[in-house]
């Protein structure tokens, strides 16, 4: 089955500092999900992927698709402490199954 | 919209005995659900696609026999451990599809075999 490579595993930043996790895949995928899970908490769906070359902001964070669809990245910018929790990209197949990487941990210094 | 819950939230059981995990979509109808387990501090692996009226599907090393699945109606679907041993101690979470792929997560359930 396809897999996704997510890096880093671990971010450390100071609030107010920007973030970026890539994700990464050895083949061409259809559409690319991302996550965020608060510690303690689960999945929340932040946004969906599918167009080559494909970039949406949600105010402070910028998703985008790679030109060939391989790979992706979340860009948060100024980080606040409400963006505390792991970031999973997550490769769509079929009948609506994902793959998930194994996420960044993203913690944030006030 | 697209609230998905989960019960029970933990639930403790001793080695040998059967645990249900009900997971329900509370505002909308959800022909396909999947079955998560989370270990601490790692990614989500799928444990099996749920479809409603017929057989789930179950990922390659999930025994089936163990985790039953059943989807009887649009809004609930139940995951029973069976015979549970401590390895089986885990977050279980659930999601729902909609149309356009995204999925919604239930809150997870905590499992502790003892």
């Amino acid at each position: 089955g396809q897999q996704v490579m997510q890096i880093p595993q671990y971010q450390h930043v100071q609030e107010g500092e920007d973030f970026t996790t890539y994700c990464n895949s050895s083949t061409t995928l259809s559409n690319i999900q991302w996550y965020k899970q608060r510690p303690g908490g689960h999945p929340v769906f932040l946004i969906q992927l599918v167009k080559s070359g494909e970039v949406k902001k949600q105010k402070r964070l910028t998703f985008q698709f790679g030109e060939a669809k391989k790979n992706s990245s979340l860009h948060i910018t100024a980080t606040q402490t409400t963006d505390v929790g792991t970031y999973f990209c997550a490769a769509g197949g079929s009948n609506y199954k994902l793959t998930f990487g194994k996420g960044t941990l993203l913690t944030v210094n006030p | 919209g697209a609230v998905v819950s989960q019960h029970p939230s933990w639930v403790i059981c001793k080695s040998g005995t059967s645990v249900k995990i009900e997971c329900r979509s509370l505002d909308f109808q959800a022909t396909t659900m999947f079955w998560y387990r989370q270990f601490p501090k790692q990614s989500l692996m799928l444990m099996a696609t749920s479809n409603e009226g017929s057989k789930a599907t179950y990922e390659q090393g999930v025994e089936k026999d163990k985790f039953l699945i059943n989807h009887a109606s649009l809004t609930l679907s139940t995951l029973t451990v069976t015979s549970a041993h401590p390895e089986d101690s885990s977050f279980y979470i659930c999601s729902a599809t909609l149309a356009g792929g995204e999925q919604y997560f239930g809150p997870g359930t905590r499992l502790t075999v003892t």
